[in-house]
């Protein structure tokens, strides 16, 4: 069966710092892709990155990178230079090679000043 | 329009009576996708529409539940005789045809519709 497991309910980081969210996978597809987004508490849907299971480089998009380690079935973000408005909750999602996308549990990042 | 548009933004209704929630999607964007979202938790898949391919129905959690998309454009998710666990954020997502480059592979969500039952 295809999910999306985050391991982490909550997380705190300092200002300034770095900071990893942990997306782990599970498909039988050899063609997906695999995205995160950001809902702060507005409740809007923030696209952050995306990753194709054939691109050979981790993804970037400004502070936001994308550790994909396929063989692990992981697709960690990584937030550089943490900022008060980063706080919010953090989704990995993965399209299935039907273009179906599913959702993890999400992680609530909090950033403290 | 340049988002997708959800209508209505919130309803309120009452334990057993049916609502009907609109998603208005991208133009030119040919899947469509519902998510169910209770208070505090991740995004439930309901149901998802490819083109004028069968819709993948298998997330919808009773037949309560149904869906409908007329000319591969608006779509209408209907729920009959509404119980207070259907309370929930339901949102909808359109996103570009397959094949479209990985530079724009991305949902595009609406507002959501907030729906209370009493």
């Amino acid at each position: 069966a295809q999910k999306i497991t985050q391991t982490q309910p909550g997380m705190f980081v300092q200002e300034k710092e770095a900071v990893t969210l942990d997306c782990t996978y599970d498909t039988s597809d050899q063609s997906y892709g695999l995205f995160w987004y950001k809902q702060p508490s507005s409740g809007e849907m923030i696209f952050l990155i995306y990753q194709g299971s054939y691109d050979e480089q981790n993804a970037t998009e400004g502070r936001y990178s994308l550790n994909f380690q396929k063989a692990r079935k992981s697709a960690n973000l990584v937030i550089s230079a943490s900022q008060l408005g980063d706080s919010a909750m953090y989704f990995c999602a993965m399209k299935t090679s039907y273009d179906k996308v599913i959702f993890g549990p999400g992680t609530s990042l909090s950033v403290i000043p | 329009g340049a988002g997708v548009s959800q209508s209505p933004s919130n309803k309120v209704t009452e334990k057993g009576k049916d609502v009907e929630l609109r998603c208005d999607p991208i133009s030119g964007h040919t899947a469509l996708y519902w998510y169910r979202q209770s208070l505090g938790q991740g995004l439930e898949f309901l149901i998802y529409f490819q083109g004028n391919s069968a819709p993948d129905k298998s997330g919808l959690p009773s037949d309560r539940f149904s869906a409908e998309r007329t000319g591969g454009s608006v779509s209408t998710l209907t729920i009959q005789r509404t119980q207070q666990e259907d309370s929930a954020v339901y949102l909808c997502a359109s996103s570009s045809p397959p094949g479209t480059p990985s530079s724009i592979e991305k949902l595009f969500f609406g507002s959501g519709t907030q729906l209370s039952v009493l």
